[in-house]
């Protein structure tokens, strides 16, 4: 699978758009990227995933550039409940062992009032 | 819909004594997942099952952990002997299929070895 750089943290005032970027410059034409988020204690929480287009969900939209190389998480109006570590990944996908998500450190994101 | 469900949250053990996870998924899911995350990592896969057999244990470490899936639903997670190094929190997750679906995952249980 391959790998993804996140910036270790960043902070965002309440309110406003979280953009979380990622890069995955090695990425085959067959890896998905995929987006977890992991709030303090608990388990992590899929957010979304695409492959090539953009992708938007009831909580977050996922912008792909067109060469894949890189990838933004966008969070359009970021709560305090939103502070958490948000894993990046990208993963082949298939019907059998391949489904394997590997998790970096991700990038803690701080909300701030 | 109820969520992934784990018990115990929490577990303090001596070394070279033996713990047991368990683990029910979301209903209907037909993949079941593993992990175990060190403080300050994200969380490794340990093994995953599909429906009751096992798809992928190759970071198990078999000598002292083991895990089954009776019926293709529930799961248990054991350690015997510990050590002080499986000191992390141990995650389950489920899935739909191992396909494109997301992982849903529970809270998690806190071990401590002493």
């Amino acid at each position: 699978d391959a790998k993804t750089t996140q910036p270790t943290s960043m902070d965002c005032a309440e309110g406003r758009a979280a953009n979380l970027p990622c890069n995955h410059s090695t990425i085959s034409g067959n890896e998905y990227v995929y987006w977890y988020r992991q709030i303090h204690s608990q388990g992590p929480q899929y957010i979304i995933h695409g492959l090539k287009n953009n992708e938007t969900n009831e909580m977050a939209s996922l912008i792909i550039t067109e060469d894949r190389k890189s990838s933004t998480l966008i969070l359009p109006h970021a709560t305090l409940r939103d502070t958490a570590v948000y894993y990046c990944i990208v993963r082949v996908v298939s019907g059998g062992a391949t489904n394997k998500l590997i998790f970096g450190t991700g990038t803690l994101l701080a909300v701030q009032p | 819909e109820a969520g992934v469900a784990q018990s115990p949250r929490y577990k303090i053990i001596e070394k070279r004594q033996s713990v047991a996870f368990w683990c029910n998924p979301i209903s209907g899911h037909a993949t079941l997942y593993w992990y175990q995350q060190i403080l300050g990592q994200g969380p490794k896969l340990l093994i995953q099952f599909q429906n009751n057999g096992v798809v992928d244990d190759s970071q198990l470490p078999k000598d002292r952990f083991s895990a089954e899936r009776l019926k293709g639903v529930d799961s248990t997670l054991k350690i015997q002997p510990a050590k002080l190094e499986d000191s992390a929190v141990y995650l389950c997750a489920s899935s739909l299929d191992p396909g494109l679906a997301g992982q849903y995952f529970g809270p998690g249980t806190r071990l401590l070895v002493l």
